[in-house]
């Protein structure tokens, strides 16, 4: 089974912190996605990357950047976390363009 | 523009009634099409999947959906809903052509005892 891992369920940042979310796929995919969801306006995706060191800007990816330097791992940061960033974040990764996602278990972050 | 409308945010259902959960999406090319599940913490587990062929689909949990083209739809339907049903439902389509899946804004179910 493919396995989608985010490296902490819940976070508690204080604003103005650099917030890093990590998330690792164990099935050789192409690509990975990150999306935020809020109550009410479903999965909103920030950013994707296709490849190694690729991405592309999602529907909502200001405040936020990627980082892809292995294949298997793909990352957000948070430069400067913001109350209006408190969110559940989710990872997810495919095998190619015409394939399912899985996710990972979500992270859920807090800006205070 | 490409979009998906899941229009019942909540649905209430008594356990062992029948559920369907309606997804109706406007897509230019041929759709791939997705239902997912979550609960309360998690993250999204796939359900179904539609690629081609068949129009009816049975997923995992007991759940079918199917496609109507002429309808624009993919609803969601399980025969019997057990307590463990309990959860937030995702359609999706894509991402055919691009790499963006566009996901509805879901359907939260209850089941009644």
């Amino acid at each position: 089974d493919v396995k989608v891992t985010q490296s902490s369920r819940y976070l508690v940042k204080r604003t103005g912190e650099k917030v890093l979310l990590e998330c690792v796929q164990d099935m050789d995919h192409e690509n990975m996605f990150w999306y935020r969801q809020d109550p009410g306006l479903g999965l909103r995706l920030i950013y994707f990357s296709y490849d190694v060191k690729m991405k592309e800007k999602g529907d909502i990816p200001e405040g936020y950047s990627v980082s892809r330097e292995k294949k298997e791992r793909f990352s957000l940061i948070l430069e400067s976390a913001s109350t209006n960033q408190t969110s559940m974040y989710l990872c997810a990764s495919s095998q190619t363009v015409n394939t399912e996602a899985f996710f990972g278990q979500g992270t859920r972050l807090t800006v205070v | 523009a490409q979009s998906v409308t899941q229009p019942d945010i909540h649905i209430t259902v008594s356990e062992g009634a029948s559920l369907e959960l309606r997804c109706n999406y406007s897509y230019g090319a041929t759709p791939y099409l997705f239902w997912y599940v979550q609960s309360p913490g998690q993250g999204l587990q796939l359900l179904l999947k539609y690629f081609s062929g068949d129009t009816l689909v049975q997923g995992i949990k007991g759940f079918e959906a199917e496609f109507k083209r002429s309808q624009s739809s993919f609803n969601l339907r399980k025969p019997s809903v057990h307590w463990s049903d309990a959860a937030e439902y995702f359609c999706a389509v894509g991402p055919s052509g691009t790499y963006k899946y566009i996901f509805g804004t879901g359907t939260r179910l209850k089941v009644l005892a």
